[in-house]
């Protein structure tokens, strides 16, 4: 069976200071694993995805990826968080295009 | 690239009648679309699989009879919502696969009163 659990449901962080959600898979096979941002009433925005490539990803607005197979995780960082970051964070996983969400995260930034 | 829309972006019906749901893929084709449902903070449900040409997958608990799901094209699904009740009122969103990747439309929001 395949999973995906986000540890953190609400994350805040300070502007300017380091981001890191964090996502673990279960998985019997390499997954194609995914993070998504969501902004109050709006669809899903892709930031970055792994397909068995590099393992160190890097996607939009500065958000990087690595994933590690030994610790079977997926964490989200970003080295300086801007107010804009402030949203739902989900990281996903799957094959064939079937996707898996976590629960989410939200990620609070403050002045 | 790979834009997603919807429409309506949200819609206030009465109980007792239908909605439609459009999902259109803009500048590329899906032979694959997908329905999610999210409730207030929680995360996405997925709803069923559309195929073009063929008939939709649902998941365990979606009744296939009230949420009717129609993929005519490759860049167009709809899910329609037959008599809506105020339980049905939900954030529902679609998304487009192309390979391994889902991108997702802006969502429609329903209310229903």
């Amino acid at each position: 069976a395949q999973s995906v659990t986000q540890l953190d449901s609400h994350v805040s962080v300070s502007e300017g200071t380091p981001v890191l959600l964090r996502c673990n898979y279960s998985s019997s096979y390499s997954p194609s694993l995914f993070w998504y941002v969501q902004h109050p009433n709006k669809g899903l925005q892709l930031l970055l995805k792994y397909t068995s490539a590099a393992t160190l990803v890097k996607g939009i607005n500065g958000f990087e990826a690595e994933f590690k197979k030994s610790e079977t995780s997926f964490h989200l960082t970003k080295p300086s968080a801007h107010m804009s970051d402030a949203a739902e964070y989900f990281c996903g996983g799957g094959s064939q295009g079937n996707l898996i969400f976590g629960k989410g995260t939200k990620l609070s930034v403050k002045p | 690239g790979a834009v997603v829309s919807q429409h309506p972006s949200w819609v206030i019906c009465k109980s007792g009648t239908s909605v439609k749901i459009e999902c259109r893929s803009l500048d590329f084709q899906a032979t694959t679309m997908f329905w999610y449902r999210q409730f207030p903070k929680q995360s996405l449900m997925l709803m069923a699989t559309s195929n073009e040409g063929s008939k939709a997958t649902y998941e365990q608990g979606v009744e296939k009879d009230k949420f009717l799901i129609n993929h005519a094209s490759l860049t167009l699904s709809t899910l329609t919502v037959t008599s809506a009740h105020p339980e049905d009122s939900s954030f529902y969103i679609c998304s487009a696969q192309v390979g391994e990747t889902q991108y997702f439309g802006p969502g429609t929001r329903l209310l229903v009163l």
